[in-house]
């Protein structure tokens, strides 16, 4: 079946740009989360959302990120005015339920360059 | 807050030699331990995971885990490495309270030589 996809794959941009990310949970999967991979910093928990509400927003590094989610499926995360040091891969994942005995299921994450 | 450590970021090993990653975890409490694998370009996949039912965890692939308690740890091995166990391999533990917060070590990037 279809697993978790995130689109682009790839993006360039240049410094001061908005994008836009996004993430396609798995059909049916209620808990949804975004991470950050840079180069040597390991995974950076961003934001989790259970449905359409984020109880946890903690990760989300300054104000220029934000992230919303729709029908309880799709997932957008913005970030404004793009600086260097945003530069990484970032990684949605999904799970059935948000329990201590759910595996979260990754998407192959879309790689952000910021010029 | 629980935190997991990993102990070498890069490990390097022979083809068919053993494979042996360290996780090391802090916990106040019994622990949900994960490792995933990542290959190259591509998202995490879960390897195995420790849930308390048993402390010796068979995965994919041919991994195994021992959760010990006395030692804190949750290292990773496989007797015979293949060239294609090449990836990164990520421990992780998952938060108290409330929902499934899942916090990952820094990552090992495993290296297989022919």
């Amino acid at each position: 079946g279809a697993g978790v996809s995130q689109s682009p794959s790839n993006k360039v941009t240049e410094k001061g740009k908005d994008v836009e990310l996004r993430c396609d949970p798995i059909s049916g999967h209620t808990a949804l989360y975004w991470y950050r991979q840079s180069l040597g910093q390991g995974l950076e928990f961003l934001i989790y959302f259970q449905g359409n509400s984020a109880p946890d927003k903690s990760g989300l590094p300054s104000d220029r990120f934000s992230a919303e989610r729709t029908g309880g499926s799709v997932s957008t995360l913005t970030i404004q005015r793009t600086q260097q040091e945003d530069s990484a891969v970032y990684l949605c994942a999904s799970s059935f339920l948000a329990g201590e005995n759910n595996e979260q299921f990754f998407g192959p994450g879309t790689r952000l360059t910021v010029l | 807050a629980q935190s997991v450590t990993q102990l070498g970021s890069h490990v390097s090993v022979s083809e068919g030699a053993l494979v042996l990653l360290r996780c090391n975890y802090s916990s106040s409490v019994p622990p949900y331990l994960f490792w995933y694998v990542q290959y190259p370009n591509q998202g995490l996949q879960l390897l195995l995971k420790y849930t308390s039912a048993a402390t010796l965890v068979k995965g994919i692939n041919g991994f195994e885990a021992e959760f010990k308690k006395s030692e804190t740890s949750f290292h990773l091995t496989k007797p015979s490495a293949h060239m294609s166990d090449a990836a990164e391999y990520f421990c992780a533990v998952i938060n108290s309270g409330g929902y499934q917060k899942v916090t990952f070590g820094t990552g090992t990037k495993l290296q297989v030589i022919p």
